[in-house]
C-alpha cells in the first residue's frame, strides 16, 4: 500500500516564486494535514483539511494556501517564496478527527534561495 | 511559546537497558498525547498514546506515563535495542485528541549503542 505520496522530494527554488507541493493518499482518509519540520521548533500544522471541500489554519498558515477538491489530494501551495520557508514538508491524513492518529508521507526537503 | 517541551534534545543509552524520553505541557486543556518516532528520510509514524483518564498505557516494550499534576509525561522503552534509534516527537492535543490541534514537541534524537 503506497500510502501517502509527496512529490516533490527535494526542491531548491528562487525566492520570489511560486511552488506547489503535492501530496496523494490512497487510505480514503477524510483529513489531511501540512506540517513543517524545523530544527528545534518540531513540527507545525501550516493547514489542515477535515473533509474534501474544506480547509482550515493551522499555527503557521502565512504564506501558504491549501486546497481540498477531492479526498485523495491536498496540494500546498507558496505564492511567493521567502528563505524563512526553507522546510522539511510533511504531509499526512488520518482516520478520524479524534485520537491524534497521523499517517505521514516521507516529506518534500524545500531549499529557497 | 513552546506548550510541548522535550528538554532533552539527545539520549544516548546501551542496548538492552532502558531508555526514558521525557515531555512537558503546559496547556491544562491538553487531554491527549502521543509518541512518535521518526527516522532520518522518512515520515513520523505514531508509535503509542494515552488519554488523560489514564496514567499509563503499555505495548510490548513501549510504556507511556502521565502525571497531570506535573504535567509531565515519559515514554520507557525496555529493553532498548539499536533498531530503536530514532527521532522521538511527543504531542498533545485538546477536544478528546483533535487532530487538527495537534501541538509537537521539538524531538529527542535517542541513539541505542550496541
Amino acid at each position: 500500500t503506497a500510502g501517502i505520496t509527496q512529490a516533490p522530494t527535494s526542491q531548491i527554488l528562487a525566492a520570489g516564486r511560486s511552488m506547489t507541493l503535492r501530496c496523494t493518499q490512497d487510505m480514503r482518509h477524510n483529513a489531511m494535514y501540512w506540517y513543517r519540520q524545523d530544527l528545534g521548533l518540531g513540527l507545525r500544522l501550516i493547514h489542515y483539511s477535515n473533509t474534501a471541500g474544506t480547509t482550515g489554519k493551522g499555527e503557521v498558515p502565512d504564506g501558504y494556501s491549501v486546497s481540498r477538491a477531492n479526498t485523495d489530494d491536498f496540494p500546498l501551495t507558496l505564492a511567493s517564496a521567502v528563505p524563512s520557508q526553507t522546510s522539511v514538508y510533511f504531509c499526512a491524513s488520518s482516520v478520524t478527527r479524534r485520537n491524534g492518529e497521523l499517517f505521514f508521507g516521507e516529506g518534500s526537503r524545500l531549499t529557497v534561495l | 511559546d513552546q506548550q510541548v517541551k522535550q528538554n532533552s534534545p539527545s539520549l544516548s543509552v546501551q542496548e538492552g537497558r532502558i531508555s526514558i524520553l521525557n515531555c512537558d505541557y503546559t496547556n491544562s486543556m491538553f487531554d491527549y498525547f502521543l509518541w512518535y518516532k521518526k527516522y532520518p528520510a522518512e515520515g513520523p509514524t505514531f508509535l503509542i498514546s494515552i488519554s488523560s483518564i489514564k496514567d499509563k498505557n503499555e505495548d510490548g516494550r513501549f510504556t507511556v506515563f502521565l502525571n497531570k499534576s506535573a504535567k509531565h509525561l515519559s515514554l520507557h522503552i525496555v529493553p532498548s535495542q539499536p533498531g530503536d534509534s530514532a527521532v522521538y516527537f511527543c504531542a498533545a492535543s485538546e477536544d478528546g485528541g483533535a487532530t487538527n490541534k495537534l501541538i509537537f514537541g521539538t524531538g529527542t534524537l535517542l541513539a541505542v549503542q550496541p
